[in-house]
């Protein structure tokens, strides 16, 4: 079956490091990877979109990597600010279920100053 | 632009009784989709529509949940005869178009508690 697997940890990082995430997946072949942002009580914010072709994005702050042979991305956080903690949320979307985002489980990042 | 809007933000209701959730997409978007997020839990995908068409409802729940999508007005999301198994956070989102690679975006969600 497929599964997508995000550290399930809290990362706790100071500020001004870069935290690293990473999401793995088994089973699946994802056209589109894509990472979003969720506070406390509120709904997932879209950060970053990944294709199966390219290997790296980057917006801001934000790198995100994508191996399709490793089945993995990661997802940096540069230069980390307090703003930063949030649940970080990978999620997979393939060529045959456009708009069915499968989501992984989230990892939790805590930036103290 | 306002955004996905959710409403009512928080509801509760007791078990046996009805839940209406409501969702309007952003200005000109034409696909919803919604999603439940259990407690502790990731997100899981229940319905994706568009205006007057279900386009896949694969994530639903078989009996007592429903959705539509009208021509005029917004993104309902039934269920009847709630269970307290049904209390979740709900969410919405939308896009202007399928599958065209670009990210979604969500509304804050509704809280469902059901006592």
């Amino acid at each position: 079956s497929q599964k997508i697997e995000q550290n399930s940890e809290a990362l706790n990082i100071q500020e001004g490091k870069t935290a690293t995430l990473t999401c793995n997946y088994t089973n699946y072949s994802p056209a589109y990877l894509q990472w979003y942002r969720q506070d406390p009580g509120r709904g997932p914010v879209f950060l970053l979109l990944i294709r199966e072709n390219e290997k790296e994005k980057r917006k801001e702050r934000l790198k995100v990597t994508f191996d399709t042979t490793l089945k993995q991305s990661l997802f940096h956080i540069t230069a980390s600010q307090p703003a930063d903690s949030a649940t970080y949320l990978c999620a997979l979307e393939s060529t045959d279920s456009w708009g069915k985002l499968q989501f992984g489980a989230g990892t939790q990042v805590v930036v103290t100053p | 632009n306002a955004g996905v809007m959710q409403n009512p933000r928080h509801l509760v209701r007791r078990r046996g009784q009805e839940a209406r959730l409501r969702c309007s997409p952003m200005k000109g978007h034409s696909h919803v989709y919604w999603y439940r997020q259990l407690p502790e839990e990731g997100l899981k995908f229940m319905v994706y529509l568009q205006k007057e068409n279900i386009i896949d409802e694969s994530g639903m729940p078989k009996e007592r949940f429903s959705a539509e999508f009208p021509k005029e007005g917004p993104s309902i999301l039934r269920i009847q005869q709630v269970v307290r198994g049904d209390s979740a956070a709900y969410f919405c989102a939308s896009s202007p178009s399928g599958g065209v690679g670009y990210g979604y975006t969500f509304g804050s969600g509704t809280r469902l508690t059901v006592v």
